[in-house]
């Protein structure tokens, strides 16, 4: 089955450390995304990445990094600079085009908790 | 102000009722009108989507898009307890490569 996973599904950190989630494709799709989503509000993009070893900062940036050495993969880091870490994470990807409309497919989500 | 507004609800409709739900935009750039679901504790599902201006018809879901008005709905018709979920509305534009979301509004249907 193709699709996106995310693991883990929940995760505790204790404050003052990093955490990394991991968000794996195996749709052939060159986008990937990471959202957060606070409850009672959207999605906010945090990163996305176009094409691998490429990425750029979304709306909400300050506090996380990544990385996209593999298409397949785009690993999504909260450090300690993360004021207020506790929220849902989502990953997405899409296959874009030059025109038209591309769906982005959802991950299950992590939902981190701070401690 | 958000570039996105969506109306916050809830909402809490009969089984059978007729839903409206409805998001405002401020954005003139934004050409893909996008209506995600969203089961609890769960990633969005693309529901429908509408390019510019117009009407979009898929079972029991119809999708509005008014841009002059800056304005979109979605409607449900024959409300299913099954429907019950966060809407999220999304804008994107030509490009499509990145979304702007609303906030959602979370529907009850009750049988």
């Amino acid at each position: 089955d193709g699709g996106i996973t995310q693991s883990p599904k929940y995760l505790f950190r204790k404050e003052g450390q990093n955490v990394t989630l991991s968000c794996e494709q195996n749709l052939n799709h060159d986008a990937m995304y990471w959202y957060r989503q606070d409850p009672g509000q959207g999605l906010r993009l945090i990163y996305y990445s176009q094409i691998v070893n490429d990425f750029q900062k979304g709306d909400i940036a300050e506090g996380y990094s990544v990385s996209r050495e593999k298409k397949e993969s785009f690993p999504l880091t909260v450090t300690s600079a993360q004021k207020n870490p506790t929220a849902f994470y989502l990953c997405a990807s899409r296959s874009p085009g030059l025109a038209g409309f591309m769906e982005q497919f959802f991950g299950p989500g992590t939902r981190l908790t701070v401690l | 102000q958000k570039e996105v507004e969506q109306d916050p609800g809830p909402l809490s409709v009969p089984e059978g009722a007729i839903v409206s739900l409805n998001c405002t935009y401020s954005n003139s750039a934004f050409q893909y009108f996008m209506w995600y679901r969203q089961y609890s504790r769960k990633g969005p599902e693309l529901l429908m989507y509408t390019y510019s201006s117009g009407n979009k018809e898929d079972g029991r879901f119809t999708a509005q898009v008014d841009k002059s008005s800056k304005y979109i709905s979605l409607f449900i018709r024959d409300s299913q307890p099954s429907d019950s979920a966060t809407y999220l509305c999304a804008m994107s534009g030509t490009n499509a490569g990145k979304s702007t979301f609303g906030d959602g509004t979370t529907l009850t249907v009750k049988p």
